[in-house]
């Protein structure tokens, strides 16, 4: 089984809607993070979260917000969707007891806003 | 602040041929460095990483980096491209007490027969 999750895969929604994205870890990791990427623009930061009681705004929080709902789940919302939202989500994880900012990527979430 | 800039959009060579990936950073202190690659329709696998000691590292699937300090770059080579080395590679930069990893815009490699 793959150590980061990302459910659904693939989303198409409409203008306005209310989405979540979820994310699930098998590796234990304390950190985890949701990045999108844009064609051109790589990945931006969204949100991360260094424990469940500890979670911050990325580059690009607005319009998102997160919810840590246990150490290996860690869900991403679009409370309101629009198409600028369209975009390849991440969720990401990362051991800080390596020393290094290793991390360490689900395999994405497609999401179209129409 | 730290960036990252993958000079070259797109990229085509000739399966066979040798391969070489532009990454150049800015960061502040002593940077760790990453090569991701994203197939299609794939997440994020770890090509290889820097974090010390020898400049030269060696990854997966026959791909190696190598650390300029000097030059701030930390660019990506394979000596021979197979077809399905085809995808989109991205040089990220973080360090110990970062929170984050920044990643560049990165690169599509096209292969060809």
């Amino acid at each position: 089984d793959a150590d980061v999750t990302q459910t659904p895969r693939n989303r198409i929604t409409k203008t306005g809607k209310r989405i979540m994205l979820e994310c699930s870890q098998t590796k234990g990791h304390d950190r985890m993070y949701w990045y999108r990427q844009d064609p051109g623009l790589g990945l931006r930061l969204i949100y991360y979260s260094f424990d469940v009681k500890d979670i911050n705004k990325g580059e690009i929080s607005d319009g998102y917000s997160v919810s840590r709902q246990a150490q290996a789940k860690f869900s991403l919302s679009l409370e309101s969707a629009i198409p600028n939202q369209t975009a390849l989500y991440f969720c990401a994880t990362r051991d800080p007891g390596t020393g290094a900012n290793e991390q360490f990527f689900g395999p994405g979430t497609r999401l179209t806003v129409l | 602040a730290q960036s990252v800039t993958q000079p070259d959009i797109h990229i085509t060579v000739s399966e066979g041929a040798s391969l070489e990936l532009r990454c150049n950073y800015s960061y502040g202190a002593t940077p760790y460095l990453f090569w991701y690659v994203q197939s299609p329709g794939q997440g994020l696998q770890l090509l290889l990483k820097y974090f010390s000691g020898d400049t030269l590292v060696q990854g997966i699937k026959g791909f190696e980096a190598e650390f300029k300090r000097s030059q701030s770059s930390f660019n990506l080579r394979k000596p021979s491209v197979h077809w399905s080395d085809a995808a989109e590679y991205f040089c990220a930069v973080g360090g110990s007490n970062d929170y984050k990893l920044s990643f560049g815009a990165g690169t599509t490699v096209t292969v060809r027969a």
